[in-house]
């Protein structure tokens, strides 16, 4: 079972509207990733984290989006104003820091963009 | 930048008939490899990896062998079981931002 706990499970929100989700990482994974998978199963990194620094983050993510993991709450993915093209699923997933480490994925936020 | 290339789904098979999905990868790091199976409403989660060059690795009679010259890391199973439908992702990780880059999918059907 996935240790790593993403809320909510589902969101619905309309055009405009500002989206948030949250992850708690596995414990002692100071490694955390958001990534956006579409309905073809396809995935897009959108952007990590190393503690509460940003390693990487892509153009998408840094105009429109607004991610945090602060120490001691939970991490979280907010979109600042929703568009149709955003619904998808947004994968959460954390790591330690070891060069061959796996990643660990919560079930994810499924994104309704009405 | 990274890249994977896998089989194009979808993918049919009958119980106890074997299996292969090719991999190939493009990077100019050292990866490790990694396949992931991801279930109807669940996060993927690894199948197994292979840190190293030339060495297998295996998980439920799934297999994959890292080929450094042939950039290759197919998924092979001789006999498919029902349980075994999913969607199967190649991926690799490589460079300081510990970034996975995953293939886009193979979703694998298998039929009593």
């Amino acid at each position: 079972n996935s240790k790593v706990i993403q809320t909510p499970r589902y969101l619905v929100k309309g055009q405009g509207q500002k989206a948030k989700m949250r992850c708690i990482p596995e414990k002692g994974h100071p490694v955390v990733f958001w990534y956006q998978q579409n309905k073809n199963n396809e995935f897009k990194f959108l952007i990590n984290f190393q503690n509460q620094e940003v390693l990487q983050q892509i153009d998408m993510t840094e105009k429109r989006f607004s991610a945090e993991c602060p120490s001691n709450s939970p991490c979280s993915l907010e979109i600042q104003s929703s568009e149709a093209g955003d619904s998808a699923l947004y994968l959460c997933a954390s790591r330690g820091q070891g060069p061959n480490e796996r990643l660990f994925f919560g079930h994810g936020t499924k994104l309704s963009v009405l | 930048g990274d890249s994977v290339t896998q089989t194009e789904g979808p993918v049919t098979l009958s119980e106890g008939t074997s299996l292969t999905v090719n991999c190939s990868y493009e990077t100019k790091q050292y990866p490790t490899l990694f396949w992931y199976v991801q279930y109807p409403g669940e996060g993927p989660q690894l199948l197994f990896k292979v840190p190293k060059a030339n060495e297998k690795g295996s998980s439920r009679g799934f297999e994959a062998t890292y080929n450094k010259e042939a950039t290759s890391f197919h998924l092979q199973k001789a006999s498919v079981q029902e349980s075994d439908s999913a969607v199967y992702y190649c991926a690799l990780s490589g460079g300081s931002n510990y970034k996975l880059t995953f293939g886009k999918g193979t979703l694998l059907t298998v039929t009593p």
